[in-house]
């Protein structure tokens, strides 16, 4: 079955770096578009970005725009958020997501938290 | 960016009670919205795609309808297990996904 499993989550002081990664199972992992959403506590759900399955495109959020990058290893299974530059605001659940089709999300990990603080 | 806005942001019913979410689309998105079901604690789960289309597995209470700017995401008959946040979200613009702002699902 389909799992996918984020890790790299922590506490970061504002302007800090990190990097999520999302390990990836049970499907042909290099067949399909992978997104990033995140969700601050108690919020609504925010899409952060996107990688074509090929790695070929990416697409970002304006509110992480330049700061954050979108990577993956199809060899690895294995999907990359690269987070710099980090902001209170910032701090959230970070879900990574698997395409059903353009822009549909069918299976979504358990989620990092990520803390933004000093 | 495309603004979706979802009403009631909460709610509260009765089991058995048939349940109605709107959400609009500050422009024409044709048919390219879902609905997700997000329980607390959890991660989001697919319901609803291509605005009208049930994911496999999901019970057939839950349905949805509409095109261009406005939708309707129905529960039939509300049971114990509905409770949840439900967010509407378009793919018309594939730069810029966005979310409504939720609704959230409690019993009477």
């Amino acid at each position: 079955q389909v799992q996918l499993v984020e890790s790299g989550g922590g506490v970061v002081q504002p302007g800090g770096s990190l990097r999520l990664s999302c390990a990836a199972s049970g499907f042909t992992f290099s067949s399909y578009g992978m997104h990033w959403v995140r969700q601050a506590p108690g919020k609504g759900l925010e899409w952060v970005a996107f990688i074509r399955y090929d790695g070929s495109n990416k697409y970002y959020a304006d509110s992480v725009k330049g700061r954050f990058t979108i990577s993956r290893d199809n060899s690895k299974n294995t999907l990359y958020l690269q987070m710099n530059s980090l902001r209170a605001e910032d701090t959230a659940v970070y879900y990574c997501a698997k395409e059903k089709q353009l822009g549909t999300f069918d299976y979504w990990g358990q989620g990092t938290l990520v803390t933004v603080s000093s | 960016d495309i603004q979706m806005t979802q009403s009631p942001s909460s709610l509260s019913a009765s089991v058995g009670d048939r349940v109605t979410i709107t959400c609009q689309a500050s422009q024409d998105i044709s048919n390219y919205l879902n609905w997700y079901q997000q329980k607390p604690g959890k991660a989001p789960k697919l319901l609803i795609y291509d605005a009208s289309n049930l994911e496999t597995g999901v019970p057939s209470r839950f349905s949805g309808s509409g095109s261009g700017t406005d939708f309707t995401f129905t529960i039939s008959s509300l049971q114990p297990e509905d409770i949840a946040t439900y967010y509407c979200q378009q793919y018309d613009n594939l730069l810029s996904l966005t979310f409504g702002g939720g609704t959230k699902v409690e019993i009477k």
